[in-house]
């Protein structure tokens, strides 16, 4: 079961890029980094996936080493509406291992100021 | 909207009662999970349901039942209810299945339940 660890809170500022980090020293070799949004009282939202280097999408872009022992989530130019709880899952659910993906942890709050 | 609906949104009821929550998932989606979300434990992984056969148990209680029917939808048992079990209880869905990539978790929005 790869364990994660990420910071429990990050402030950050309108318009700003957000790194958040994720460590994961035990990935396995078939394991994906999913990353995951939460907002007060809603169900957490898929935000980004990858499985190695670099996944970019509308909203985000996922950075992976060579090493896959940790990931980073990218949030360009965030806004206040950005403000929620930012979860890190590593896992593979297509055979065998699907356990690792399922657990969420605590998550990383991330506050957005004006 | 993730096309995942839970009903009731709201359920106020009292200790050593039994409830039922329900998920109907997303349209072609074959897995179903629970998730129970409290102030003090986080998101925690409850159980996971795959066409109808349980898949993966994470930290369900033995108070806690579930099951996945023919039609896909899934409900979430608890029974002797206790103060302790006041939460945010989400089902997800997701494809899963022999894909060769990892489907996402979709979420519903969740039933609050609270016991009195």
């Amino acid at each position: 079961l790869a364990k994660t660890t990420q910071p429990i809170s990050m402030d950050s500022y309108e318009g700003q890029e957000v790194n958040i980090t994720c460590s994961h020293n035990n990935i396995a070799t078939n394991d994906y980094i999913t990353w995951y949004q939460q907002f007060p009282s809603q169900g957490p939202r898929f935000i980004i996936q990858g499985c190695k280097t670099k996944v970019t999408n509308e909203v985000a872009s996922l950075f992976i080493p060579a090493d896959r022992k940790s990931s980073t989530l990218s949030l360009p130019r965030v806004s206040l509406s950005d403000t929620a709880v930012y979860y890190c899952l590593v896992g593979d659910q297509r055979r065998g291992s699907t356990l690792g993906r399922l657990y969420f942890g605590r998550g990383t709050q991330l506050t957005v100021w004006p | 909207d993730s096309g995942v609906t839970q009903t009731p949104k709201h359920l106020i009821t009292a200790t050593g009662q039994r409830v039922t929550l329900r998920c109907s998932p997303r349209s072609g989606d074959l897995s179903v999970y629970w998730y129970q979300q409290s102030l003090d434990q986080g998101l925690q992984f409850l159980i996971q349901y795959y066409n109808g056969e349980e898949r993966a148990k994470g930290n369900i209680l033995e108070r806690f039942s579930a099951q996945q029917f023919p039609d896909l939808h899934s409900e979430l048992n608890l029974s002797s209810l206790e103060l302790g079990d006041s939460a945010l209880y989400f089902c997800a869905s997701s494809v899963d299945g022999t894909h060769k990539y990892n489907s996402p978790l979709h979420f519903g929005n969740g039933t609050r339940l609270t016991v009195t």
